[in-house]
């Protein structure tokens, strides 16, 4: 089992409906988690981060951590054609600040 | 200008030989690391350094190098260049005095090794 898991997609939405994406992780004494963009060929940049139960809005994007059961989502309001990338989720284990990394989620928004 | 930047961008080299990546960033971050990605299976840790002084392999660490010159500074280098090496490489950096210490990454080298 791999350490954080994400489903590789591609995942497709149609514009202007919610887009979800979905993280699983093995280490329950993890600490925060992340959200990545990245855009083939670009770096990774980030979206949102989550360290407690619950949810956590910025904009369009809804990061919900449930660390009882082990995971985390990404939520994006009215998707556009322009969130098309690859959804990348990370886990921090431990107080090293190592992040450990899913391999990502392609999301494309169909117009 | 770039807070991270990485050098050279794009690098094509031959099986063997000696290669360096150069990594500089003026975020004044403490904590820097060096990826590799590949189709498929996400970024993957090389080194990481938490100061100058502070040098740590992370969990593909065989076959590379780094060295930490300044604060400011982190390079990778390949001794000796194989095929499995081509991938896309990432520089990133973060500061350990922030809450959650977000991971900020370089633009990314592309090396292929023939």
């Amino acid at each position: 089992q791999k350490e954080v898991e994400q489903n590789s997609g591609p995942l497709s939405v149609p514009e202007g409906a919610i887009a979800s994406l979905n993280c699983t992780y093995s280490d329950r004494g993890s600490q925060s988690f992340f959200w990545y963009r990245q855009y083939s060929g670009k770096s990774p940049e980030l979206i949102m981060s989550i360290y407690s139960n619950g949810d956590k809005e910025d904009g369009r994007f809804t990061a919900q951590l449930n660390k009882a059961s082990q995971y985390v989502s990404l939520l994006i309001r009215d998707s556009q054609p322009s969130d098309s990338a690859t959804y990348l989720c990370a886990v921090n284990r431990d107080s090293n600040y190592q992040l450990i990394w899913g391999a990502g989620t392609k999301l494309i928004i169909k117009p | 200008d770039a807070d991270v930047t990485q050098t050279p961008r794009n690098r094509i080299t031959k099986t063997g030989k000696r290669i360096m990546l150069e990594c500089s960033q003026t975020k004044g971050h403490d904590r820097m690391y060096w990826y590799r990605q590949d189709p498929g299976l996400g970024l993957r840790l090389i080194y990481y350094s938490f100061d100058v002084k502070d040098i740590n392999k992370g969990e593909i660490s065989d076959g590379y190098s780094v060295s930490r010159q300044a604060q400011a500074k982190f390079s990778l280098s390949l001794e000796s260049a194989i095929p499995n090496q081509t991938a896309l490489y990432f520089c990133a950096t973060s500061d350990s005095g922030s809450h959650l210490e977000t991971q900020y990454f370089g633009p990314g080298t592309r090396l292929l090794v023939l």
